[in-house]
């Protein structure tokens, strides 16, 4: 267990809906990174939040979002969702943000979302 | 921009067969590099790191060397187990580079160990 947890585990939902994903955070850590697992396109970088601010950005489509709230929970909210956005979406956390010569990341379970 | 490349599997090799996964890297700073580990239903999982050139990572009986005059971080094992069955991940994080600490990913190979 490395201390991140996301819910749903779960989600299926419509083209066109919008869902949400939720991330908790390790306790004592500050950052948070989503991820984006597919079959074409593996495993790839999102967005980062640093104590509840926007650190960096990936490859995320303009349909989907992030914050960071003041207990350092974050949402990942996707939007006008398509069937190529079916993916699992992972969380990570780390102390962090980045600036250091280290950053090991705590990964969540992750959320399965299957778009129909 | 930073990539990484890992062989393509899957890799299927007989209990107690030695493991070759190779991976390598661009990089524009000063990368660490990781191995994680996603065993079937699960998230990832460190495996090993090393933050400089000439480290050498290591846990489980896994070993990486980071070398940085052939851009590699080779993951190895000398005597693989059916438990080692799993898809593992080569990445890095280029802390000067401008992923401003993100991880950068392989695609993944996946290694079944028959008994």
């Amino acid at each position: 267990d490395s201390g991140v947890t996301q819910t749903p585990k779960h989600l299926i939902t419509a083209t066109g809906q919008r869902v949400t994903l939720r991330c908790s955070p390790r306790s004592g850590d500050l950052s948070v990174y989503w991820y984006q697992q597919s079959l074409d396109q593996g495993l790839q970088f999102l967005i980062q939040y640093y104590n509840g601010e926007e650190r960096a950005k990936g490859n995320i489509l303009e349909r989907f979002s992030a914050q960071q709230f003041p207990d350092l929970h974050s949402e990942l909210n996707l939007s006008s969702l398509e069937l190529g956005d079916s993916a699992l979406y992972f969380c990570a956390s780390s102390v962090e943000g980045g600036y250091s010569s280290y950053n090991e990341q705590f990964f969540g379970p992750g959320t399965r979302l299957t778009v129909l | 921009g930073d990539s990484v490349t890992q062989m393509e599997g899957p890799v299927t090799l007989s209990e107690e067969a030695f493991l070759t996964i190779n991976c390598t890297y661009t990089a524009t700073g000063y990368p660490s590099l990781f191995w994680y580990v996603q065993y079937p239903g699960e998230g990832l999982q460190l495996l090993l790191k090393a933050t400089k050139a000439d480290d050498k990572g290591s846990n489980k009986g896994f070993e990486a060397t980071y070398r940085k005059e052939t851009t590699s971080f080779h993951l190895e094992k000398g005597s693989v187990q059916v438990s080692d069955s799993a898809v593992y991940f080569c990445a890095l994080s280029d802390h000067y580079g401008g992923s401003q600490g993100n991880l950068i990913f392989g695609k993944g190979t996946k290694l079944s160990v028959k008994p």
